[in-house]
């Protein structure tokens, strides 16, 4: 069975400051990882994904992740932040069965930026 | 790419009502689609998988009687909420599998009264 934790269910930030949201997962075979970002009342965007090679994944809007097996780890960073980055932050795992993926998700990380 | 619309956007009825909801695939043909609900400030939870000329797979404690899936076509899968009461009450967000990736549409908010 695939679990997915995101530590802090808040973070806060200033506008400027390095953004850092934790994601740790537990799976049973390899996983492909997901970042996703909910504005309020919309869907899920797809921000970045980890399948296969390189574990550094660069996504949309400058953020990226790093894929670190060891820790079972696919935490989600920006340099920067700005003020548009606040938002609900999801990270899923993905399980293959019956011919298709299902997701996992995680509870969720609202981001809140500061000016 | 990869462009998934939900219809309509928001919804309310009075209790007792069916309301049908419909989740396109844009640009792309989508084999399986999946359908969630999602209770504020908290994650989504899978409610059924609806794949293309074959019923759909619900997860454990979805009614399927209440929660009719069709997906008749590549780029089009329904929600029908059947009997509707307030506690159906929810944002109800589909997405499109294509790869290994699921693009999510912009979801429909229920409201029964």
């Amino acid at each position: 069975a695939q679990s997915v934790t995101q530590l802090g269910s808040h973070v806060s930030v200033s506008e400027g400051a390095l953004v850092l949201l934790r994601c740790n997962y537990s799976s049973s075979v390899p996983p492909y990882l997901f970042w996703y970002v909910q504005y309020p009342n919309q869907g899920l965007q797809l921000l970045l994904k980890y399948t296969t090679g390189a574990t550094l994944v660069k996504g949309i809007n400058g953020f990226e992740a790093e894929f670190k097996k060891s820790e079972t780890s696919f935490h989600l960073t920006k340099p920067s932040a700005h003020m548009s980055d606040a938002a609900e932050y999801f990270c899923a795992v993905s399980r293959y069965s019956s011919g298709y993926s299902t997701l996992t998700f995680g509870k969720g990380t609202m981001l809140l930026v500061s000016p | 790419g990869a462009v998934v619309s939900q219809h309509p956007s928001w919804v309310i009825c009075k209790s007792g009502t069916s309301v049908k909801i419909e989740c396109r695939s844009l640009d792309f043909q989508a084999t399986t689609m999946f359908w969630y609900r999602q209770f504020p400030k908290q994650s989504l939870m899978l409610m059924a998988t609806s794949n293309e000329g074959s019923k759909a797979t619900y997860e454990q404690g979805v009614e399927k009687d209440k929660f009719l899936i069709n997906h008749a076509s590549l780029t089009l899968s329904t929600l029908t909420v059947t009997s509707a009461h307030p506690e159906d009450s929810s944002f109800y967000i589909c997405s499109a599998l294509t790869g290994e990736t699921q693009y999510f549409g912009p979801g429909t908010r229920l409201l029964v009264l």
